[in-house]
């Protein structure tokens, strides 16, 4: 299984607090993603990144910033947290370019905003 | 944008086959990529195929792709209770630092 840990596993937090969730890899991949995913649905990319301190937004980037400060750590913070955001938080990882393209998951992080 | 289209659910009974069928978007995407979740874990990668191909075999997996209609199918053979779970087709998109799209997935049930 890819190396990669996301932390935490469970939250719950009231709306207005601002809340990270750590994805750590030890695989060394060039690109990291962060993905929510929601009843009805699937899965929808947040940010990703391409590199130390590259970034860029995804479908459903409102609401949410990243920082990539080493190649090992995607943070995921939300400044300010909505019950909208209540979701199931995915890390995923990847080659990018030259391999076959498929994404490594994490366990996902449960977050809930009352 | 546009979606990944998935049927939602497919029940079938043990023994049987399933197949669960998909529409992709972007006729330029070069890899489809089929995933499986089950209750609480991550998405887990069972199998992908290259747009060249029409037909990829993996023990009892069976991926055909239809470039002209863009559409992607997986069949299990023999499925077992322990295929029941959901799955996602996926497309690669090049435009999102190679990101996947994902469809909505679809929720496999297998009775005994």
């Amino acid at each position: 299984d890819a190396g990669i840990t996301q932390s935490p596993r469970h939250k719950v937090t009231e709306t207005g607090t601002p809340v990270t969730l750590r994805c750590h890899q030890t695989e060394n991949h060039r690109y990291m993603y962060w993905y929510r995913q929601d009843p009805g649905h699937g899965l929808r990319l947040i940010h990703y990144s391409y590199g130390v301190k590259d970034t860029d937004k995804g479908e459903v980037s409102d609401g949410y910033s990243v920082s990539r400060s080493k190649t090992e750590d995607f943070l995921l913070t939300l400044e300010s947290a909505t019950s909208s955001q209540t979701s199931v938080y995915f890390c995923a990882i990847s080659g990018g370019q030259g391999y076959t393209g498929e994404l490594f998951f994490g366990e996902g992080s449960r977050l809930t905003v009352l | 944008g546009e979606d990944v289209e998935q049927s939602l659910f497919l029940s079938v009974r043990e023994g049987d086959s399933s197949v669960i069928n998909c529409t992709y978007t972007d006729s330029s995407s070069t890899y489809l990529y089929w995933y499986k979740q089950e209750p609480g874990a991550g998405l887990q990668l069972l199998t992908y195929i290259f747009s060249n191909m029409d037909m990829k075999q993996d023990q009892r997996l069976t991926v055909l792709l239809n470039k002209k209609d863009k559409h992607l199918s997986l069949r299990i053979a023999d499925t077992q209770t322990g295929d029941s779970a959901i799955y996602f087709c996926a497309e690669l998109n090049s435009n999102s630092g190679y990101a996947l799209n994902f469809g909505k997935g679809t929720s496999l049930l297998v009775t005994p």
